[in-house]
């Protein structure tokens, strides 16, 4: 079955802190990635999205993330946090069966001011 | 962008009550939602699929006479948990899907707490 793994749970940062999120898929079709963020009491809004094309995928609020297919990845970065960058961070891919997205377990990340 | 509504965002009932959570696409067509569902710190896992006027496709381990879905119109959905239990008090998340864009849009995500 697929499945998406993102390696950390927690991560903590001060500002100005640069950011990388692990993202790690096992889907062997062609595949959609996604990286959604849910601020606290929000509901989730979509980050940025590859679907094909150039592998570096610049999203919304200065992140971007990019898909190695060789390591089955999708990290996602943004070169220098800010305290309202403090959110939960999902990584998906469009493989399921209905056409559903799957979700990685999320990443919690609290940038102290 | 597209926009997804739910209702209620957040819903108290008694052990043995039904509850109906709506969800909405307000501009756009929705041929499929999808309903997940999130327990505390952890992923979304899927529930069910509903395409509208068909019966909803169910994900394994999900009953689907106490999660009874309806997807009448290409705008809503409405997800019914039914004799409700402490157990199935969660965080409920709708999304949805046009046939036009393959992008899928989420609701707000309703709270349901079952005492």
């Amino acid at each position: 079955a697929q499945s998406v793994s993102q390696h950390n749970h927690h991560v903590i940062l001060s500002e100005a802190a640069s950011l990388e999120l692990g993202c790690n898929y096992s889907y062997g079709g062609t595949v959609n990635l996604f990286w959604y963020v849910q601020y606290p009491g929000q509901h989730l809004q979509l980050l940025l999205k590859y679907f094909s094309g150039d592998p570096l995928v610049k999203g919304i609020k200065g992140f971007e993330a990019e898909f190695i297919k060789s390591k089955f990845s999708f990290n996602l970065r943004k070169p220098s946090v800010q305290w309202s960058d403090t959110a939960e961070y999902f990584c998906a891919v469009n493989g399921g069966s209905q056409g559903n997205l799957i979700f990685g377990k999320g990443t919690k990340l609290s940038v102290k001011p | 962008g597209a926009v997804v509504s739910q209702h209620p965002s957040w819903v108290i009932c008694k052990s043995g009550t039904s509850v109906k959570i709506e969800c909405r696409s307000l501009d756009f067509q929705a041929t499929t939602m999808f309903w997940y569902r999130q327990f505390p710190k952890q992923s979304l896992m899927l529930m069910a699929t509903s395409n509208e006027g068909s019966k909803a496709t169910y994900e394994q381990g999900v009953e689907k006479d106490k999660f009874l879905i309806n997807h009448a119109s290409l705008t809503l959905s409405t997800l019914t948990v039914t004799s409700a239990h402490p157990e199935d008090s969660s965080f409920y998340i709708c999304s949805a899907r046009s046939s036009a864009y393959y992008e899928q849009y989420f609701g707000p995500g309703t709270r349901l707490t079952v005492t």
